[in-house]
């Protein structure tokens, strides 16, 4: 059974400021990564995924992925009050990719402080 | 844009119903998935689909079942409902070649 591991909060950063969300995986195997965002009561979105170590960047959002240490964390520059939601990091339940879905951490709750 | 469509939004069932739960996406997606989420527990996966009239158990399927009898359409049924099953229920969509899913707005289902 594959773990993701986050950190569930809550992460409380001032306006403005970098938000960095960490997470763990559980099988080496793992290619690709994903962030969701879920804002309360309603389902996860998108934000990005990374499949190569090193950085992607996508407008205020950067995810970093480290293969040897087994995380991959996602940064918020100039953090937003809108930013304020859970942030759900996931794997692939296959590592070789297809049909079988997403393993989802449990999210880490960010609070933006105006 | 993709679109995932959850027909039921808010739910109130008796014990010992039968729930049907659609889901209906617009995007030709192979991969159609049925996840729960509760407090604490986060995220299970309940079944998925790859193909018409394929389904594949996931970590939680015990009470369920699903039908997937068109490629766009995947239903989730609660056989008899039972008030460990109140939930929010996500369905979600991807291709089969890739990991991306996308997921619909959710149905909030409450058995008393």
């Amino acid at each position: 059974q594959k773990e993701v591991e986050q950190n569930s909060g809550p992460l409380s950063v001032p306006e403005g400021a970098i938000a960095s969300l960490n997470c763990t995986y559980s099988d080496r195997g793992s290619q690709s990564f994903f962030w969701y965002r879920q804002y309360s009561g309603k389902s996860p979105e998108l934000i990005m995924f990374i499949y190569s170590n090193g950085d992607k960047e996508d407008g205020r959002f950067t995810a970093q992925l480290n293969k040897a240490s087994q995380y991959v964390s996602l940064l918020i520059r100039d953090s937003q009050p809108s930013d304020s939601a859970t942030y759900l990091c996931a794997v692939p339940q296959n590592s070789g990719g297809g049909a079988d879905g997403l393993t989802f951490g449990k999210g880490t709750h960010l609070i933006i402080q105006p | 844009d993709v679109k995932v469509t959850q027909s039921s939004r808010y739910l109130v069932k008796r014990t010992g119903e039968k729930v049907f739960l659609e889901c209906v996406q617009d995007m030709d997606h192979e991969n159609m998935f049925w996840y729960r989420q509760d407090p604490g527990l986060g995220l299970r996966l309940i079944y998925f689909s790859y193909d018409v009239k394929m389904k594949e158990k996931g970590d939680i399927p015990e009470g369920y079942s699903v039908s997937r009898e068109k490629k766009e359409r995947f239903s989730l049924i609660l056989e008899s409902a039972s008030t460990n099953q109140t939930s929010m229920y996500l369905c979600a969509s991807g291709r089969f070649s890739g990991n991306t899913i996308y997921f619909g707005e959710g149905s909030w289902l409450t058995v008393v």
